[in-house]
């Protein structure tokens, strides 16, 4: 039982380049999020899904863009990756919204 | 909107020490959630507090839910070193998603 995965785990990026982050859950959850975590500070929410073909807009989603084709697979898009994205990226999934299984993250840096 | 603030943000402990960090929340929220944080690692799930009056114990942690004061606490009793690491909550009310405070940074020192 894997959870939720997310690749790469680290990854370094120039200034304009653009990247996917992956994240893949195998527990049949309909409710999938993205967080970005900066340092010193708490999960600020990107995106999140409610289930195949159905995304939304959290509290930060400037830069980034996300689809959900499929219930395991909510992958977020960097397009034209700026100093400011550089930050931790964590996924997460829920069933019905009680406990929540969170990826390992992803350590991306913009230079 | 959701909105939960944490306090204190960091926190220096002695070992053997107790101490309380607090979690204010704005509007209601129906499940209050505490997680730990290691350096470099992911989110630990803690505790889950669904109702007024919850409290939850493990270990040397114990966590509580006020929900007439929009309030929920994480009491650390007697710490130890391997406490040390950075402590979340989170809320959430219905289908939205959780709401995370800032943190707080626990060292606890001998």
């Amino acid at each position: 039982n894997a959870g939720v995965t997310q690749t790469p785990k680290f990854r370094i990026l120039k200034i304009g380049q653009s990247m996917t982050l992956q994240c893949t859950q195998d527990m049949n959850h309909n409710y999938m999020y993205w967080y970005r975590q900066d340092p010193g500070m708490g999960l600020k929410l990107i995106y999140y899904s409610v289930g195949a073909g159905i995304t939304d807009k959290g509290e930060v989603p400037n830069g980034y863009n996300v689809s959900r084709s499929t219930t395991e697979d909510f992958p977020l898009r960097l397009e034209l990756a700026a100093p400011s994205q550089t930050s931790v990226y964590f996924c997460a999934s829920t069933d019905q919204g009680y406990g929540y299984t969170f990826g390992s993250g992803t350590r991306l840096t913009v230079v | 909107e959701l909105k939960v603030e944490q306090n204190p943000l960091f926190l220096s402990m002695q070992e053997g020490k107790n101490y309380t960090i607090y979690c204010n929340y704005s509007t209601t929220s129906d499940r209050l959630y505490w997680y730990r944080q290691d350096p470099g690692k992911s989110l630990e799930s803690l505790f889950v507090l669904l109702s007024n009056g919850a409290v939850k114990q493990e270990g040397r942690l114990m966590a509580s839910l006020d929900t007439k004061a929009r309030l929920s606490t994480l009491h650390i009793t007697a710490a130890v070193h391997d406490l040390s690491a950075t402590y979340f909550c989170a809320g959430a009310s219905g289908n939205t998603p959780l709401v995370f405070g800032k943190g707080t940074r626990l060292s606890v020192i001998a």
